[in-house]
């Protein structure tokens, strides 16, 4: 059974940083791409970002609104997603979730999603 | 940046009813095309990929359809565990992203 479980969420001042953690079981995770995406409350859904496979090189891309700011990172050995926050905005205030690809480059996994609040 | 139109915003529907849902891509995506259902407060779930594909468990009054540009997701049929929010999402060039959502009530 395929598993993502984000952690590391809470609450963080305007300009601190905060590393979202996002733990994976039940496949092959050097075979995947794997994204962050984040949802403010009561608003759309946003891609952040995904760092790439094995084949591909483990290497990323980002969205125009964090690039620069956040780091999306891999641990294989453990099956680690990462994704390093920095110079954080209230902007940044959402529900940030982890997605593995999957057929066409959907989303066919989802985490359960972990709560950041950027506020003074 | 690829932008997904997505409407309505929302719509009032009854129970055994259809409904369809479109998304309007800024350019060609080909059938690079997937839908997701959100329940409140849980995480996304899809329900269709490559435009037209039922992913794995989907129920069969859930279809898409589309090419190019134009794109629609219908529900037949409308059950009470329905009436929640969907999300269009192109995945033909980076940055990926979504449509702004259609949330569903009951009439």
């Amino acid at each position: 059974e395929v598993k993502l479980v984000e952690s590391g969420g809470g609450l963080v001042q305007p300009g601190g940083s905060l590393r979202l953690s996002c733990a994976t079981s039940g496949f092959t995770f050097t075979d995947y791409y794997m994204n962050w995406v984040r949802q403010p409350p009561g608003k759309a859904l946003e891609w952040l970002g995904f760092i790439r496979n094995k084949a591909n090189g483990y290497t990323t891309e980002y969205s125009a609104s964090v690039k620069g700011r956040f780091t999306i990172s891999r641990d294989n050995p453990q099956s680690i997603l990462y994704l390093q926050m920095n110079t954080l905005r209230t902007e940044d205030s959402a529900t940030y979730y982890c997605a593995r690809d999957g057929w066409g480059n959907s989303f066919a996994y989802w985490g359960q999603g972990t709560l950041v609040t950027v506020s003074a | 940046d690829i932008q997904m139109t997505q409407s309505p915003a929302s719509q009032s529907a009854s129970l055994g009813e259809s409904v369809t849902i479109t998304c309007l891509a800024s350019q060609t995506i080909d059938t690079w095309l997937a839908w997701y259902q959100q329940k409140p407060g849980k995480s996304p779930q899809l329900l269709i990929f490559a435009a037209t594909t039922l992913a794995a468990g989907v129920p069969s009054r859930f279809s898409g359809s589309g090419s190019g540009t134009q794109f629609s997701f219908k529900i037949s049929s409308l059950q009470a565990e329905d009436f929640v929010s969907y999300y269009c999402q192109q995945l033909y060039s980076t940055p990926w992203t979504f449509g702004g959502g259609t949330k569903l009530e009951i009439k």
